[in-house]
């Protein structure tokens, strides 16, 4: 696609239930972020995808999160029971990576607007 | 990875040019230094980047010393839809993982 897509766009579910965000990166980008934003915070870093390397885990702050992604293609960010105190944007990036010398620019979707009732 | 140390927020009047430094005094040489800017209810997108002494797009200048131990990310003649949140991020792009700090609030008055 043109750009990085996420679903859905606002979700709202009640404190206990399991939620499932997606995000589509764009097409033939390697690396793929997740990050959380809280209201009026900043970006704090979840979890990153480089191809078909394991995935940095380091920023997820509980078990209860966990993020999958397939090659170079989809990822789906998993919170289980889930608590008041994960409401947030989830923001998800991708990269194009091995620009050599170069930085290459993250491209981020729209968010997930989740809200824990 | 080169830690980036940003002021946490800044004011300005519309016309006025602001300035925003950021630290990174374990820059390696491979690394580029990049800005960011995020809109309220946006995800943050590229702004501009640099290498060394400055770079000039249509949005922005951005100043580094030889040293490239900090960048100052320079906005002209700021307008209230400057008010943003600004991000410094360093990194030779590649396989390496770039990961954004707290960020700059600028806050643009009338």
């Amino acid at each position: 696609g043109a750009g990085v897509s996420q679903s859905p766009s606002n979700k709202v579910t009640e404190k206990g239930k399991d939620v499932e965000l997606r995000c589509d990166p764009i097409s033939g980008h390697t690396a793929l972020y997740w990050y959380r934003q809280r209201l009026g915070q900043g970006l704090e870093f979840l979890i990153y995808f480089q191809g078909n390397s394991a995935p940095d885990k380091s920023g997820l702050p509980s078990d209860r999160f966990s993020a999958e992604r397939t090659g170079e293609s989809v990822s789906t960010l998993t919170i289980q029971r889930t608590q008041q105190e994960d409401s947030a944007v989830y923001l998800c990036a991708s990269q194009y990576g091995g620009s050599g010398g170069l930085t290459d620019t993250q491209y981020f979707g729209p968010g997930t607007r989740l809200t824990v009732l | 990875l080169a830690k980036t140390t940003q002021p946490i927020s800044m004011d300005s009047y519309e016309g006025q040019e602001v300035n925003i430094t950021c630290s990174h005094n374990n820059i390696a040489t491979n690394d580029y230094i990049t800005w960011y800017q995020q809109f309220p209810s946006q995800g943050p997108r590229f702004i501009i980047q640099g290498y060394k002494t400055k770079v000039t797009n249509e949005v922005a200048s951005l100043f580094i010393p030889a040293d490239r131990k900090s960048s100052t990310l320079s906005l002209p003649r700021v307008s209230l839809s400057d008010t943003a949140v600004y991000y410094c991020l360093v990194g030779d792009g590649g396989f390496q993982k770039l990961v954004f700090g707290t960020g700059t609030r600028l806050l643009v008055s009338p």
